[in-house]
């Protein structure tokens, strides 16, 4: 079965420092990732996605993230993360065509000045 | 990028009573669309697949007679949590796709409380 694992649960970085979020999917075939960011009480924000093509995806407010097949990984990177990005992020992958996404158990990034 | 509303995005109720949560997809018509739960500080849980004009396709684990979804049309889902408990508090997510890429546009969220 599909799933997503973000290792890990609780960041913090100084503000204007790089940002890496690690994500590891399980799925057989080529998988749709995309990484969605959820401010407090807030709904989901897709930062970027990933279908085919080009590995390194742009995303909104300066994310990227890259695909490696070879490490089943879709990471999501910012080189200067402001105290705005501090949120919850979560990665997710689609089930199959036309079908719901499953979700990683997200990540928690504090920004500290 | 595509819409959906949800509706209402806040309300609290007292346990026994039902309360029924709208998800809209405003510019594009959804044949498809799924619910999730999220509690607090967790990710979020698929709870249900929604396909308009059939009955929904539950996740292992959720009571389907718990929490009813109707899809009545391409562009409306509901979501009724009957005889809501305390339990029952949570934050429900609609989301649809538009049947193309297989990226999901998700609702504003609907912020459950039984007291």
């Amino acid at each position: 079965a599909q799933s997503v694992t973000q290792p890990d649960i609780h960041i913090t970085v100084s503000e204007g420092a790089s940002l890496e979020l690690r994500c590891n999917y399980s799925y057989g075939a080529t998988p749709y990732l995309f990484w969605y960011v959820q401010s407090p009480g807030q709904g989901l924000q897709l930062l970027l996605k990933y279908f085919s093509g080009d590995t390194l995806v742009q995303g909104i407010k300066g994310f990227e993230a890259e695909f490696k097949r070879s490490q089943s990984s879709f990471n999501l990177r910012k080189p200067s993360v402001h105290w705005s990005d501090a949120a919850e992020y979560f990665c997710a992958v689609v089930r199959g065509a036309g079908t719901a996404l499953i979700f990683g158990k997200g990540t928690t990034l504090s920004v500290s000045s | 990028g595509a819409v959906v509303s949800q509706h209402p995005s806040w309300v609290i109720c007292k346990s026994g009573t039902s309360v029924k949560i709208e998800c809209r997809s405003l510019d594009f018509q959804a044949t498809t669309m799924f619910w999730y739960r999220q509690f607090p500080k967790q990710s979020l849980m698929l709870m249900a697949t929604s396909n308009e004009g059939s009955k929904a396709t539950y996740e292992q684990g959720v009571e389907k007679d718990k929490f009813l979804i109707n899809h009545a049309s391409l562009t409306l889902s509901t979501l009724t949590v009957t005889s809501a408990h305390p339990e029952d508090s949570s934050f429900y997510i609609c989301s649809a796709n538009t049947g193309g890429s297989g990226e999901l546009f998700f609702g504003e969220g609907s912020r459950l409380t039984v007291l």
